[in-house]
């Protein structure tokens, strides 16, 4: 059964450092998500994308915050400058289209030190 | 605005006795339902939906839920606890009103399973 894959599944970084997290959505999808978990709270939405640009974006998604489908296949979360307050664990998902069902990555873990 | 409030952020049932946790959600047009299954350090997994139809849903491992409009809710229930439903368990709503069809997630509901 396909599924949506994510690298790596843990990242450590340091306060101000860049980070790009990896996301395979499932190959027939149109439609990607990242969305964010800091520990012990709800998965908040960050971001939609369609046809190579983003569709929507919550106030989360702030200018440190970009996406890129870079080559048809992968989907990446960048954030430019990470802050401590950017450790959670970070989810990808994809939407064929035909319906409203949005199929899960397992996350990556990003704890900033 | 779409918002999403799941009753009780703990659940602790017996083994073999009913699961009821507890979704209402807000949405100011037909909203699409859904909930998804944490295990501990795990991704998300889906266990049902609602989108249009039968207002009654079957999903896996036993799950149902109904989603009632005139009480706004969506409760997901299973007849009888098994030691591995033990995880937290997330609601969301999303509609044509969220764009994108973006997810609004509750805070969760971590379910314990007592032997």
């Amino acid at each position: 059964e396909p599924e949506v894959t994510q690298t790596p599944s843990h990242q450590v970084t340091q306060m101000g450092q860049e980070v790009i997290l990896r996301c395979v959505p499932i190959s027939n999808h149109l439609y990607f998500y990242w969305y964010r978990q800091i520990l012990g709270q709800k998965v908040e939405f960050l971001v939609s994308f369609y046809n190579n640009e983003i569709s929507e974006k919550s106030e989360i998604f702030d200018d440190q915050f970009s996406v890129e489908r870079p080559d048809g296949s992968n989907f990446t979360l960048k954030i430019r400058s990470t802050k401590l307050e950017d450790s959670a664990m970070y989810f990808c998902a994809s939407r064929r289209g035909l319906d409203n069902e949005q199929y899960f990555g397992p996350g990556t873990r990003l704890t900033v030190t | 605005a779409q918002s999403v409030t799941q009753l009780g952020s703990h659940v602790s049932v017996s083994e073999g006795a009913l699961v009821l946790l507890r979704c209402n959600y807000s949405s100011s047009v037909p909203p699409y339902l859904f909930w998804y299954v944490q295990y501990p350090n795990q991704g998300l997994q889906l266990l049902l939906k609602y989108t249009t139809g039968a207002t009654l849903v079957k999903g896996i491992n036993g799950f149902e839920a109904e989603f009632k409009k005139s009480e706004t809710s969506f409760h997901l229930t299973k007849p009888s606890a098994h030691m591995s439903d033990a995880a937290e368990y997330f609601c969301a709503v999303t509609s044509s009103g969220a764009g994108s069809y973006q997810l609004t997630f509750g805070k969760g509901t971590k379910l314990s399973v007592i032997p």
